[in-house]
């Protein structure tokens, strides 16, 4: 079957850096992406990987290895409006995107 | 510019009765997905339309389910007989061509309760 995991829930400090891991198991593989999602609101789009590295899109940036099956979504500087699910999401071999269930990141001043 | 919007945002509906919920993509957007997210959940596929044509059914949980974009742009779900299990947000998204290499913009959703 198709896999997609991510922690439940993280906390980190205003100000601080946070690392948000995803790993996942699928049946190919044609890119990842990671999507911000704020409670109650649509997904809006934060990054996509395809090639092994990292990204760096200001604050954010996001690692691919895809030999090992895994990403992560660093976020610097954190701000209370980072608090959200944060939803790592594989594109498959039918290029259909599977989603994981999202890390309720909670941020506290 | 508009972004994807949906309507109803929430409906409520009895055990039995049938909806409609519409989406709107962005203008010239020829993809358009339908997604299921239950409370603390992960998007869930549905479908998933290429201008007027159905690629993908695969998600449907039902033949009560059925999707429908006749001219490429607006899409419906419909459920019909609808079951408490069908409560849940329904998110529509829309891209300028296929699922690789293209971000998907979401819309705010339409959230179906069902007593």
């Amino acid at each position: 079957g198709q896999n997609i995991d991510q922690p439940t829930e993280m906390t980190a400090t205003e100000g601080a850096i946070v690392q948000i891991n995803c790993t996942y198991q699928t049946s190919g593989f044609n890119g990842l992406f990671w999507y911000q999602q704020h409670a109650g609101e649509a997904p809006t789009f934060l990054s996509y990987n395809v090639l092994d590295g990292l990204e760096e899109k200001g604050r954010f940036s996001s690692f691919l290895s895809r030999s090992k099956g895994y990403s992560y979504l660093l976020l610097k500087e954190l701000q209370m409006k980072d608090s959200a699910s944060y939803l790592c999401a594989v594109i498959d071999s039918n290029y259909q995107l599977i989603w994981g269930a999202g890390t309720k990141l909670i941020i506290k001043p | 510019g508009a972004g994807v919007s949906q309507s109803p945002r929430y409906k409520v509906a009895k055990r039995g009765q049938d909806v409609a919920l519409r989406c709107d993509p962005i203008s010239g957007h020829v993809s358009l997905f339908w997604y299921q997210q239950a409370l603390g959940q992960g998007p869930e596929f549905l479908t998933y339309f290429q201008n007027e044509a159905q690629l993908d059914k695969s998600g449907l949980p039902s033949d009560r389910f059925f999707a429908e974009r006749p001219e490429g742009s607006v899409s419906t779900l419909k459920i019909q007989r609808t079951q408490q299990e069908d409560s849940a947000v329904y998110l529509c998204a829309s891209s300028l061509m296929g699922v690789a290499y293209n971000e998907q913009f979401f819309g705010p959703g339409t959230r179906l309760t069902v007593l």
